[in-house]
């Protein structure tokens, strides 16, 4: 099993409409989680950390479960320039630091 | 904000050339990674480093890669005689507790 799985892509929805993604993660010593958009081209951009139970900043929330290890995004409202991939990530660190990224799942909002 | 930078940003070579890619992490942090993402792929974990030692790598992190921090500020990605298919993203990226930050990426381009 992966450490990070996400939902499989493309989703292809229209503007306006809400969307969420889907992340699991098997390692029950990860910490933190972060929703990271990326471009096509582009470096990952921090949308979202998650370090408790949820967060929410304006249409985009995120929301932690840590009983059944997963993560969730939601986006409300969705743009054009919503259109990019989303990458889950967690972070553990005890007696090491790791980074696990997810696969990503591809966004593509149609008008 | 703080923020992990690297140099370049972009770097064409030869195959079988050297290269070393730069970056500076962020001044507190102690957890330091390099990643790659080929384009059109996921991103894929490389190496970290930790009190001045590589704490994990991958498979993909062969023996034409070394990582170093020579002055406490940089940290290094030299990659020994490149092939054609290290054409990627390199991203650096570093963390302490729960913040982790990337750098903007350096794209590699083996010719």
């Amino acid at each position: 099993r992966k450490e990070v799985e996400q939902d499989p892509g493309p989703f292809n929805v229209p503007e306006g409409a809400t969307v969420a993604f889907n992340c699991t993660y098997s390692n029950s010593a990860s910490q933190s989680f972060f929703w990271y958009r990326q471009d096509c081209r582009k470096e990952p951009k921090l949308l979202m950390s998650v370090y408790s139970s949820g967060n929410e900043d304006g249409r985009f929330t995120a929301q932690l479960n840590r009983a059944s290890q997963y993560i969730s995004l939601l986006i409300r409202d969705s743009k054009l320039s919503d259109s990019a991939t989303y990458l889950c990530v967690s972070l553990y660190y005890s007696s090491a630091s790791k980074i696990i990224f997810g696969s990503g799942t591809r966004l593509s909002i149609r008008p | 904000e703080p923020e992990v930078t690297q140099t370049p940003s972009h770097q064409v070579t030869q195959m079988g050339q050297e290269v070393i890619l730069r970056c500076v992490p962020i001044s507190n942090h102690l957890y330091f990674y390099w990643y790659r993402q080929i384009l059109g792929q996921k991103v894929e974990f490389l190496v970290s480093f930790y009190n001045n030692e590589i704490s994990e790598k991958s498979e993909i992190f062969d023996d034409q890669f070394s990582v170093e921090r020579p002055d406490g500020s940089n940290f290094t990605l030299k990659i020994r005689s490149t092939k054609l298919e290290d054409s990627a993203m390199y991203f650096c990226a570093s963390t302490q507790n729960t913040e982790a930050f990337f750098g903007q990426g350096t794209r590699l381009t083996v010719v």
